[in-house]
């Protein structure tokens, strides 16, 4: 069974600041690894995905992510961000492909940026 | 992208009555798809999987004869809460893969459910 854990409920941070989400994962196989982001009252949007191949992976928004295999990791970066980056975002796991499989979500980091 | 529709948004229903909450893909054929639950400030939880022309699998302490799931064609499923109550009020979304964009999942909006 496969796990994920966000290990920051919200992240406060100034406009034009950079920005560290983290995520780690637990898995006894290989997985897949997702960042969305939910607006209040919508749905998840995908931010970035690994799949395989190169370990850092570029998204939407100007967001990056790193997947780290020794450290089970899957950090989401920013270098400078916009006050409407304001959201929550989450962090899934998978360990299936193609159209089968369920995705297993953090609980979430709620992301605040001040002016 | 792929095009995943959820309605209604919004549904305020009295206690005891039943609603039923559509998730369509509308651009590809989804032979699975999934249904979860969010709470207030918290992660999402699956509810169960939809699976087309086959019995719906549940996640363990979700009742099936409560929250009763259809899936009748390749392009949508419907999520059933029968006999509403308060304690129901949540919101719910859902989600569908396409088999052409290996390991993507693509979501609803949402459906925020409110028992009175």
């Amino acid at each position: 069974a496969q796990s994920v854990t966000q290990l920051d409920s919200q992240v406060p941070v100034f406009e034009e600041a950079p920005v560290e989400l983290r995520c780690n994962y637990s898995s006894s196989v290989s997985v897949y690894l997702f960042w969305y982001v939910q607006y209040p009252n919508q749905g998840l949007q995908l931010l970035l995905k690994y799949l395989s191949g190169s370990t850092l992976v570029k998204g939407i928004n100007g967001f990056e992510a790193e997947f780290n295999k020794s450290q089970t990791s899957f950090h989401l970066r920013k270098p400078s961000v916009h006050i409407s980056d304001t959201a929550e975002y989450f962090c899934a796991v998978t360990n299936y492909g193609g159209s089968q499989g369920n995705l297993i979500f953090g609980k979430g980091t709620k992301l605040s940026v001040k002016p | 992208g792929a095009v995943v529709s959820q309605h209604p948004s919004r549904v305020i229903c009295k206690s005891g009555t039943s609603v039923k909450i559509e998730c369509r893909s509308l651009d590809f054929q989804a032979t699975t798809m999934f249904w979860y639950r969010q709470f207030p400030k918290q992660s999402l939880m699956l509810m169960a999987t939809s699976n087309e022309g086959s019995k719906a699998t549940y996640e363990q302490g979700v009742e099936k004869d409560k929250f009763l799931i259809n899936h009748a064609s390749l392009t949508l499923s419907t999520l059933t809460v029968t006999s509403a109550h308060p304690e129901d009020s949540s919101f719910y979304i859902c989600s569908a893969r396409d088999p052409l964009r290996s390991g993507e999942a693509f979501f609803g909006q949402g459906t925020r459910l409110t028992v009175v």
